[in-house]
């Protein structure tokens, strides 16, 4: 079982629609998550990162996490062409120096 | 201006060449990173240094050797090139990443590297 999973896509989202993308992980003791948007032939860049149960807003950006259910999402509302990407989540692992897992990332098409 | 910077950008060498990075950060971190990217897009860990001492070492091949001669620099050189190595090497860099809720990391623009 991979560490953090996410679903590969492409998912396929009309302009102005909301974009939902799910992350789950294994190691149940981890508390830090982030969420990476990744262009092609760029960067990972930081988009948020969250550490507590719940919702966290940024923009048009929530994250979502719930440690019980070992998952974290985002959401993009009113999806832009701009947001067509590939979005990693990344986890960082319990008890450790800055050891991250990252998933494989999903690719995000907005569609005009 | 640059954050984290890395050098080259693209790195085209022959099978059993010895090749080196740079990675530099003005962020004032604690903590360097060396990740490699294949083509299937998966990012993975490969080195983790804090304050220039090495922390994390994952399972990498001897061939590859960070060096850290100051908080704000990571470099990594590659013995021996293989096939195999032909991929993007971020350099990554973060505080606090030893805090649970901690290290927010930024990414240099990364160094594709061809093996032929």
């Amino acid at each position: 079982q991979k560490e953090v999973e996410q679903n590969s896509g492409p998912l396929s989202v009309p302009e102005g629609a909301i974009a939902s993308l799910n992350c789950t992980y294994s190691d149940r003791g981890s508390q830090s998550f982030f969420w990476y948007r990744q262009y092609s032939g760029k960067s990972p860049e930081l988009i948020m990162s969250i550490y507590s149960n719940g919702d966290k807003e940024d923009g048009r950006f929530t994250a979502q996490l719930n440690k019980a259910s070992q998952y974290v999402s985002l959401l993009i509302r009113d999806s832009q062409p701009s947001d067509s990407a590939t979005y990693l989540c990344a986890v960082k692992a319990p008890d450790s120096w800055g050891k991250f897992q990252f998933g494989a990332g999903t690719q995000v098409v907005v569609t005009p | 201006d640059t954050a984290v910077s890395q050098t080259p950008k693209y790195l085209v060498t022959q099978m059993g060449n010895d090749k080196s990075i740079k990675c530099e950060q003005n962020l004032g971190h604690d903590t360097m990173y060396w990740y490699k990217q294949d083509s299937k897009k998966f990012l993975k860990i490969m080195f983790s240094y804090n304050n220039k001492e090495l922390i994390i070492n994952e399972t990498v091949p001897n061939r590859f050797s960070p060096k850290s001669p100051d908080k704000a620099h990571l470099n990594l050189h590659i013995n021996s090139l293989e096939l195999g190595d032909s991929a993007v090497y971020f350099c990554a860099s973060s505080q606090a990443s030893w805090e649970p809720a901690g290290g927010e990391q930024f990414f240099g623009p990364g160094t594709r590297l061809t093996v032929l």
